[in-house]
Formats: structure tokens, C-alpha cells, sequence
């Protein structure tokens, strides 16, 4: 049980350059999750999708496409990449229960750096 | 609209005294609260979370933390530190949504440094 994993773990791209980040979970969950981490600012909600076949967007989504390719899988595009976006990314799953209570699992995080 | 703020950035104790983490929170129905610990250069740990049942809840590592409504606190202490617990420590705040899901705020975090 990998739990969530997350690819690459480090990346270092060019101004311009676009990549995807790729995510995935095996504890079937249904909702799934980008953050990014800014020091100092602790985590900020990218996308996020609920459930299979539906994205939102969430406090910071400019520059950012997502898709929620099946019920494991949670990618997050950077079409053009700026220096701005030099961050830690985080993919997260949701585990609800039935009294609404819900643990959120955390995947390693990949390290980006825009040049 | 929910939010959270943890009200101080860095936290210097020595090992063996106690820590305290302070968070408060906003909130338009009864939220859910958690704390998450990350160590340097790794990922987000949950420590403990409350959903409305006992206000004092207790998670790993001897960290427990209490909800209090009437001062919309949810503190994080441990009754003696070790140097192990140095790391950023998160606090987060969840409503549910209109379409049932959930979509946490995270406060910007408290660095816990810990002296021998």
C-alpha cells in the first residue's frame, strides 16, 4: 500500500518550458488534491477534485491545468513555466467517513525550480 | 468563509519543557480542525484532528490539543519537548461544502525549534 505518490521528486525547468506533475493514490478516494508550498505561507490549494470527472479551482490557479484522469490518478500541468512558480508541490487524497469526519493523506511533494 | 491563524511564526524552547502552539480559527459552522508536522525536506504528518466529538484530543508523539468555541482556539501543546519534535508545525481548518466536500485552510505555520 503505497499510499499517495508523486513524480517526479525534483525538476528544474527553463522560463517557457512546460511539464506535467503527476499523482496518484491507491486508498480509493474519492477526492484529490494540489497544493503548493511558499515559505512562509504554508500550504495554498491549487485545484482540487471532489470526484472522478470534476476539477475546481481553489486560491491560486493561474498558470495551472489539472485532470483527474481516473479515480487514482490527479495531474497538474504548468503550460508555461514562470519563475513565480519555483515552489513545492503537494498532491493529497481525502478519506471521508460516514460521520463526516475525513483524514487528508499527503504524497512527498516534488520540488520544482523555474529558471 | 473560514481561515486560520497561527500566531507565532517561530517557537524556541529547551528539551524537556513544555511546548505550546497557538491557532485560532474562523469559522461559519463547526468546523474540523487538525494539526500536520513536517519535518525538514519531508512531507505533511497529521498529528491529531477534532470533529466535534471530546474537545480534548489527543494524537501522536504526546501532542494533544483543545478545542475551545467560546475563544475559537485550538491549541497544539506537549507536556515536555524533544529535540525530535523540531520541525513546521500546521494548523488547518475545514467547513464542509454545499456539495459535501472539503477544502482545507492552512495557517502559514509555526516553526518549533527545540535547544538541548
Amino acid at each position: 500500500n503505497a499510499g499517495v505518490t508523486q513524480t517526479p521528486k525534483f525538476q528544474v525547468l527553463k522560463t517557457g518550458q512546460s511539464m506535467t506533475l503527476q499523482c496518484a493514490q491507491d486508498m480509493n478516494h474519492n477526492s484529490m488534491y494540489w497544493y503548493r508550498q511558499d515559505p512562509g505561507m504554508g500550504l495554498r490549494l491549487i485545484y482540487y477534485s471532489a470526484s472522478e470527472g470534476t476539477t475546481d479551482k481553489g486560491e491560486v490557479p493561474n498558470g495551472y491545468n489539472v485532470s483527474r484522469l481516473n479515480k487514482r490518478e490527479f495531474s497538474l500541468r504548468l503550460e508555461s513555466a514562470a519563475p513565480s512558480q519555483t515552489s513545492v508541490y503537494f498532491c493529497a487524497s481525502v478519506r471521508a467517513s460516514g460521520s463526516g469526519a475525513y483524514t487528508q493523506y499527503f504524497g512527498p511533494g516534488t520540488r520544482l525550480t523555474v529558471l | 468563509a473560514q481561515s486560520v491563524t497561527q500566531l507565532d511564526s517561530h517557537v524556541s524552547v529547551s528539551e524537556g519543557t513544555p511546548v505550546l502552539l497557538r491557532c485560532n480559527y474562523s469559522s461559519s459552522y463547526s468546523p474540523s480542525l487538525f494539526w500536520y508536522v513536517q519535518h525538514p525536506n519531508k512531507g505533511l504528518q497529521l498529528l491529531l484532528k477534532y470533529t466535534s466529538a471530546a474537545t480534548l484530543v489527543k494524537g501522536i508523539n504526546g501532542f494533544e490539543a483543545e478545542f475551545k468555541k467560546s475563544e475559537t482556539s485550538f491549541h497544539l501543546t506537549k507536556p515536555s519537548a524533544h529535540m525530535s519534535d523540531a520541525a513546521e508545525y500546521f494548523c488547518v481548518v475545514s467547513d464542509p461544502t454545499s456539495g459535501g466536500s472539503y477544502i482545507p485552510t492552512f495557517g502559514r505555520g509555526t516553526s518549533l525549534i527545540v535547544h538541548p
